[in-house]
């Protein structure tokens, strides 16, 4: 079974700093991908930024990167030079084909930035 | 294209009466899922459907729940008889199907459901 685990409850980082949430996986699938969705106190869930499993590169998207290491299997996103419009909840997801297309989400890390 | 759009946005019921929600999925999209996000247990896999199908519905908490995808772009999810825990945020979300693994998933804006 897959399954992700996001070690940090709540973050606080400082305006146009840069802050880092862990995501940590656990798969046995050679092939899988990784997501990370922001949710805002308005509660939607937006899509981020995604990763897969033989990308060499890490991903990256504008102010968001990911650091993908593959062998310690995490997937943390970093968010650069933060916003007060950066404070949501941002959860982290898997993928792989062998689950019948079923995303597997982490328990989500509460992100405030401070003006 | 609008998304996934779900309605009602807010539904306020009082124990023991029938709540619908409902979905349209992203046209084209072969899979739907719905789920339940709560503080306590954080966002639960309620059902899913693969070309209309439910494929597992291992999620459903009870009996009380039922959930049905007609066609491909409609789905309803169906409490009855409502009670208080089940109080949530109700996702509705979809994503094509190529076999890959690089799909994301789209989610609808949510039904907030207070049972009173």
């Amino acid at each position: 079974a897959q399954k992700i685990t996001q070690t940090q409850p709540g973050m606080f980082v400082q305006e146009k700093e840069a802050v880092t949430l862990d995501c940590t996986y656990d798969t046995s699938d050679p092939s899988y991908g990784l997501f990370w969705y922001k949710q805002p106190s308005s509660g939607e869930m937006i899509f981020l930024i995604y990763q897969g499993s033989y990308d060499q590169q890490n991903a990256t998207e504008g102010r968001y990167s990911l650091n993908f290491q593959k062998a310690r299997k995490s997937a943390n996103l970093v968010i650069s030079a933060s916003q007060l419009g950066d404070s949501a909840m941002y959860f982290c997801a898997i993928l792989s084909p062998n689950t019948g297309n079923q995303f597997y989400f982490g328990t989500g890390t509460s992100l405030t930035v401070i003006p | 294209d609008a998304g996934v759009i779900q309605s009602p946005r807010h539904e306020v019921t009082e124990m023991g009466q029938e709540v619908t929600l409902r979905c349209k999925p992203i046209s084209g999209h072969d899979y739907l899922f719905w789920y339940r996000q709560t503080m306590m247990r954080g966002l639960e896999l309620l059902i899913y459907f693969n070309n209309n199908v439910p494929i597992d519905d291992s999620g459903m908490p009870e009996d009380r729940f039922s959930a049905k995808m007609p066609n491909a772009s409609f789905s309803t999810l169906k409490i009855q008889p409502s009670e208080p825990r089940d109080s949530a945020v109700y996702f509705c979300a979809s994503s094509f199907d190529r076999g890959t693994y690089n799909e994301k998933l789209f989610f609808g804006s949510g039904t907030q459901l207070s049972v009173l």
